[in-house]
């Protein structure tokens, strides 16, 4: 069974506007780590933002906000005011505690294209 | 300043070549990664250690090898008898293994088979 779903192959917003990008999970773990990382065209993975299983506010990085609902298993990145160089691919992922070694569990990803 | 070093950044190889692909992170991490990315995939676990002299397989090690002889020392070796290695590869690195620690990662290697 996917561990982490991303169901948004491709997502475009116009400049200066708000995205959501969906991503759910699935682990029996009560520990445990979700992460965004932006992967532009370069390859870079680049760390955006976390959240702990136990924490009990949304995360926010800046112009990233994590929309946590742990009922629902889920995870959504939320990015404000977007610009053309957030145009790129977003992975969500996670850590569970005793999974070798603390593997990142990645999704399949979702394009994200900013328009002007 | 700190980070992860990957090289080379694009690496050819022949059929029935070993290459090795360099990862050096000087953040002081214990614990390093291995990942394989494919075309419009996710990213997925060769090799990992969490600590000197010690590593274990991830979820796709077949054709691959790692040592571990140094904290900031990782490198891969890509054997002749992976199928298709053809793939972008990303070291990572994060403070300790678990749940709660983020994972850095390097710039990575394109490996192409000619």
């Amino acid at each position: 069974a996917q561990k982490i779903t991303q169901t948004q192959p491709g997502m475009f917003v116009q400049e200066k506007e708000a995205v959501t990008l969906d991503c759910t999970y699935d682990t029996s773990d009560q520990s445990y780590g979700l992460f965004w990382y932006k992967q532009p065209s370069s390859g870079e993975m680049i760390f955006l933002i976390y959240q702990g299983s136990y924490d009990e506010q949304n995360a926010t990085e800046g112009r990233y906000s994590l929309n946590f609902q742990k009922a629902r298993k889920s995870a959504n990145l939320v990015i404000s005011a977007s610009q053309l160089g957030d145009s790129a691919m977003y992975f969500c992922a996670m850590r569970e505690v005793y999974n070798q070694g603390g593997k990142l569990i990645f999704g399949q990803g979702t394009e994200l294209s900013v328009k002007p | 300043d700190g980070g992860i070093t990957q090289s080379p950044k694009y690496l050819f190889r022949k059929e029935g070549q070993n290459v090795t692909l360099s990862c050096e992170q000087n953040l002081n991490h214990d614990a390093m990664y291995w990942y394989r990315q494919d075309p419009g995939q996710g990213l997925r676990l060769i090799y990992y250690s969490q600590i000197v002299n010690d590593f274990q397989k991830g979820d796709i090690a077949e054709g691959y090898s790692v040592s571990r002889e140094k904290k900031e020392s990782f490198p891969l070796t890509v054997t002749s008898a992976q199928k298709n290695p053809t793939a972008f590869y990303l070291c990572a690195s994060s403070l300790r293994t678990g749940a709660h620690n983020e994972q850095f990662f390097g710039p990575g290697t394109r490996l192409t088979v000619l």
